[in-house]
C-alpha cells in the first residue's frame, strides 16, 4: 500500500518567514510532485521531480523552490512566505515508465496559512 | 499547451438520478485522460483512466476525441458519491506530468 506522508497537516507562518514543507513516499517512486489546491483553481503544479536532484518547473513556480536529495523525500521551500501563498499544498508520487502515465498517489495535504 | 475545462463548479443531483460530470480538453495529440476524486477529509485518489475502459463504483467515462471530451457518468447517484472530482490529462503516454481541471463538486441530495 503506497504511503505518501507530509510533515504537517496545518502550518501557520508569518510573512517573510522561510517555510519548509516535507514529503516522503515509501514505494520507491521515481516521480514526485508538489501542487497547490485552491477553490475554483483546482490543482496547479508547482514543481516536479523525476529523479534525485532532478526537477522541472510546473505552472506556478514563482516564489517556490524544491529539493530532492534522496529518492523518497521531496521538499518544497518558500524562501520568503507571502500571504498569497496561503493555500493547501499537496504532494504526490508516481512510477515512471515510457509506456504509460501512472497513477499519482497523494499525501494528506498541508494547509498553510501565512499571516 | 494542453488545457482541461470542467465547466461546472457545483453539480447537485438527487439520489437515484443520473450523473454526468463534464470534462473538455484542448490538445491535438493522443492524450491520456483520468478522473481523480477527493471525498470529504480523504486524500485525492485516482477514480479511473480512459485506457482501462473500466467501471469503478458504477462510474464510466468515454474518451470522445471528436468532441475532445471525457465526461464522467453514473446512471444512479448515491449519497456516498458526494465529493470533489477532477479531470486530468497527460499529453502523451509515458509523460508523467498531468494537467488538472478546476474540479467539480458533486452534491447528492438524499
Amino acid at each position: 500500500d503506497v504511503k505518501v506522508t507530509q510533515s504537517s497537516r496545518y502550518l501557520v507562518k508569518r510573512t517573510g518567514e522561510k517555510v519548509f514543507l516535507e514529503c516522503v513516499q515509501d514505494m520507491d517512486h521515481e516521480n514526485m510532485f508538489w501542487y497547490r489546491q485552491d477553490p475554483g483553481l483546482g490543482l496547479r503544479l508547482i514543481y516536479f521531480s523525476y529523479d534525485v536532484k532532478m526537477k522541472e518547473k510546473g505552472d506556478i513556480p514563482e516564489g517556490y523552490s524544491v529539493s530532492r536529495e534522496k529518492k523518497e523525500r521531496f521538499s518544497l521551500i518558500l524562501e520568503s512566505a507571502s500571504t498569497n501563498q496561503t493555500s493547501m499544498y499537496l504532494c504526490a508520487s508516481s512510477l515512471s515508465h515510457r509506456t504509460g502515465t501512472y497513477e499519482q498517489y497523494f499525501g494528506p495535504g498541508t494547509r498553510l496559512t501565512v499571516t | 499547451a494542453q488545457r482541461v475545462t470542467q465547466p461546472e463548479k457545483l453539480l447537485s443531483v438527487f439520489k437515484g438520478a443520473p450523473v454526468e460530470l463534464k470534462c473538455n480538453y484542448s490538445y491535438s495529440g493522443s492524450p491520456e485522460l483520468f478522473w481523480y476524486v477527493q471525498y470529504s477529509r480523504q486524500r485525492l485518489q485516482l477514480l479511473l483512466r480512459h485506457i482501462s475502459r473500466e467501471s469503478i463504483k458504477g462510474f464510466t467515462a468515454d474518451l470522445n476525441k471528436g468532441e475532445t471530451s471525457f465526461h464522467l457518468k453514473k446512471p444512479f447517484a448515491q449519497e456516498e458519491d458526494s465529493a470533489m472530482y477532477y479531470c486530468a490529462l497527460s499529453p502523451r503516454r509515458g509523460y508523467q506530468k498531468v494537467t488538472f481541471g478546476t474540479g467539480t463538486k458533486l452534491q447528492v441530495i438524499p
